[in-house]
């Protein structure tokens, strides 16, 4: 069963630490992507990515960077957590080419708590 | 401003009856039209797709209605179940940027037994 894991379910910070928040799939996606979810805000794109070593600002992008020294993993970092980065994050991936018409797999998220 | 706009927010349905979900936008460079479906505790998964050459798709009890005059398109479930209470996202592909999908805002549903 393909899928895409996300390091952490739920994740408890300090406001002003740095965090990492891990993805990892195992579909052979070269599509990376990070969206936080928040109630009434849907889905916001944060970063995405095409290939390895190679990142795309999404919507949001403020407060966060990205790295993806391997084609399976795509990390999000908080470069000093506050507490309004506090949401779930999902990642996601899909397949380079068509985009989207495979749709785009998603992790369960990591909701993490800033405080 | 939201570029695919999606509505209701939330849903009440009882057991057998159809949910409505609907979903305009503007940019016509949108050129693809899938449906997410999240339940609790995990991510969106999709649930089926249409692409603008098509105005009806239908699998199993879930059928897409797309009106590409009306630049709207709209999920129907039909016999809904308590099984199918959940968030509901429409999405469309942004064949001018990236190909990036653009989302509505969600739809919560619930089914009453």
């Amino acid at each position: 069963d393909v899928k895409v894991t996300q390091s952490s379910r739920y994740l408890v910070k300090r406001t002003g630490e740095k965090v990492f928040l891990e993805c990892v799939q195992d579909m052979d996606h070269e599509n990376m992507f990070w969206y936080r979810q928040d109630p009434g805000l849907g889905l916001r794109l944060i970063y995405f990515s095409y290939d390895v070593k190679m990142k795309e600002k999404g919507d949001i992008p403020e407060g966060y960077s990205v790295s993806r020294e391997k084609k399976e993993r795509f990390s999000l970092i908080l470069e000093s957590a506050s507490t309004n980065q506090t949401s779930m994050y999902l990642c996601a991936s899909s397949p380079r080419g068509r985009q989207g018409l495979n749709g785009y797999t998603f992790g369960s998220g990591t909701r993490l708590t800033v405080v | 401003q939201q570029q695919v706009k999606q509505s209701p927010q939330s849903l009440i349905v009882q057991k057998g009856g159809i949910s409505i979900i609907n979903c305009a936008y503007e940019n016509t460079a949108f050129d693809y039209f899938p449906w997410y479906q999240q339940f609790p505790g995990k991510g969106p998964a999709l649930l089926i797709a249409i692409r603008p050459d098509v105005s009806e798709k239908k699998e199993g009890r879930f059928t897409i209605s797309f009106n590409k005059s009306a630049k709207q398109f709209s999920l129907h479930i039909m016999d809904s179940q308590p099984g199918d209470s959940a968030t509901y996202f429409c999405a469309a592909r942004d064949a001018g940027n990236n190909r990036k999908l653009i989302w509505g805002l969600g739809t919560s549903l619930a089914v009453n037994p």
